[in-house]
């Protein structure tokens, strides 16, 4: 069974850049959410995907947003990157109400 | 406000002693409770989940107790080893959250002492 895959492990970035990152859901599950977590804190909700729809969305701007294709991978994007974005993004996927799985994250440092 | 909160940034434990890891929350009207262990580098692993129905729940080496009462959560783990090293976290659900959004607590960093 193949866990939570996310890609890219490490980013930089410069204020006011866009940002894509990638994330492939574990093996039979169909939704995924997305998170940011600051340093030394837990991590905070951004939005979730299921059937390529979003179905819920926590506290983050429009400049957040994010796709699901076909095969329940997802991405986030970040546009006009903020230095208040740097940050560990991860993704989880789960199925029904079973609990989320995640992936070690993507390391985003803003410059 | 809604809030998931741990009473303890860190906790220190001597190998083979029983850890007791605790969280408070602030909505009784959650309906669904989890424990998650994040290792230096990596991402949250899940651990152990409890509804509401209930107030106790066993994994392997571990425990979660829910006090609805007084809106109390703890993780017990038993016979703590080196690998358990970690920080944990607590996440709760609103039932308005169809979609399971979590809210996470800060987390708990547990030491293991040799």
């Amino acid at each position: 069974e193949t866990g939570v895959t996310q890609s890219p492990t490490h980013l930089i970035k410069t204020r006011g850049q866009q940002v894509t990152l990638r994330c492939s859901s574990q093996s039979g599950h169909n939704t995924v959410s997305w998170y940011q977590q600051a340093l030394g804190q837990g991590p905070q909700f951004i939005f979730q995907y299921y059937r390529e729809e979003e179905n819920g969305r926590g506290n983050f701007p429009p400049r957040f947003s994010g796709l699901q294709f076909p095969n329940y991978s997802s991405e986030l994007n970040v546009n006009a990157l903020e230095l208040d974005d740097s940050a560990l993004y991860l993704c989880a996927s789960s199925r029904g109400n079973q609990p989320q799985h995640f992936g070690d994250g993507t390391r985003l440092s803003i410059l | 406000g809604e809030s998931v909160g741990l009473h303890l940034p860190t906790l220190s434990v001597q190998e083979g002693d029983n850890s007791i890891i605790n969280c408070a929350y602030s909505n009784s009207a959650s309906d669904y409770f989890i424990w998650y262990k994040q290792e230096s580098g990596k991402g949250p692993q899940f651990i152990i989940d409890i509804r509401s129905n209930m107030d106790k729940r066993q994994g392997q080496r571990v425990t979660v107790l829910l006090n609805k009462t007084v809106k109390h959560l703890s993780l017990q783990i038993a016979a703590t080893q080196p690998g358990d090293s970690a920080v944990y976290f607590c996440a709760e659900s609103h039932p308005r959250d169809s979609n399971y959004q979590l809210i996470w607590g800060a987390g708990t960093k547990l030491i293991i002492k040799p």
